[in-house]
């Protein structure tokens, strides 16, 4: 089990659609951040929130706006995809220290773009 | 960008062998962490060594950590299939940023 939640575990979605990725924490941490991975690569990291403040932006296309409400919930709006964005996209939480306890990861949204 | 390749990129083994992975890395960090993915999941953290630390077990995992030669290695012990998984090496520095290796994908038969 998890104790970071994703929802929807799958989402497929048209290029003009408009939809949102979901992640849940209660771990009392307070850095959190969204991960894309392509089948068989490594995990590509998109953002960082650090105390509920985006941080970290790793020059992500704006089609993809992060949110984060509150200490335990991270959101990743998605609109005009494209289907080279299909991808597994994975949520994150830490200490917010650099991860000087390790990072523990949800299970991932499966993304396919059509 | 990666920061760090692995290799091997795969590897098999029969149940009860041992299994190494190597990771190698580009810059200076804080502490260096393997990660386990098994397919289309995510990923679960297995273990942490900090950069002045040179070796760490926990259970049937041992790392070692070579500053000087900005490598690490995990070795799986007495292998069993449900250890059939992609291994990730993973570098945080400075910054509040976690940065993947090329990862080794690990096949443990019967």
């Amino acid at each position: 089990d998890t104790e970071v939640t994703q929802t929807p575990k799958h989402l497929v979605m048209g290029m003009t659609n408009k939809k949102s990725l979901k992640c849940e924490q209660h771990m009392g941490h307070r850095a959190m951040y969204w991960y894309k991975q392509k089948a068989k690569k490594p995990p590509e990291l998109m953002f960082v929130y650090s105390y509920e403040k985006l941080s970290i932006n790793e020059s992500v296309p704006s089609r993809f706006s992060p949110e984060c409400p509150n200490s335990s919930l991270l959101n990743l709006h998605l609109h005009a995809l494209q289907p080279e964005d299909s991808a597994l996209y994975l949520c994150a939480s830490s200490q917010p220290t650099g991860g000087s306890h390790g990072y523990t990861f949800g299970s991932g949204t499966r993304l396919t773009v059509v | 960008s990666q920061q760090g390749e692995e290799d091997p990129q795969a590897l098999s083994i029969q149940e009860g062998e041992n299994a190494t992975m190597n990771c190698s890395y580009k810059t200076s960090i804080n502490n260096l962490q393997w990660y386990r993915q098994n397919s289309g999941r995510g990923l679960v953290h297995l273990i942490l060594i900090r950069s002045n630390e040179r070796e760490k077990h926990s259970g049937r995992l041992r790392v070692t950590l070579d500053t000087s030669k900005k490598s690490s290695s995990l070795l799986i012990t007495a292998s069993r299939a449900a250890d059939t998984a992609s291994y990730f090496c993973a570098t945080s520095g400075t910054a509040s940023k976690l940065t993947f290796g090329t990862g080794t994908r690990l096949q443990v038969t019967l």
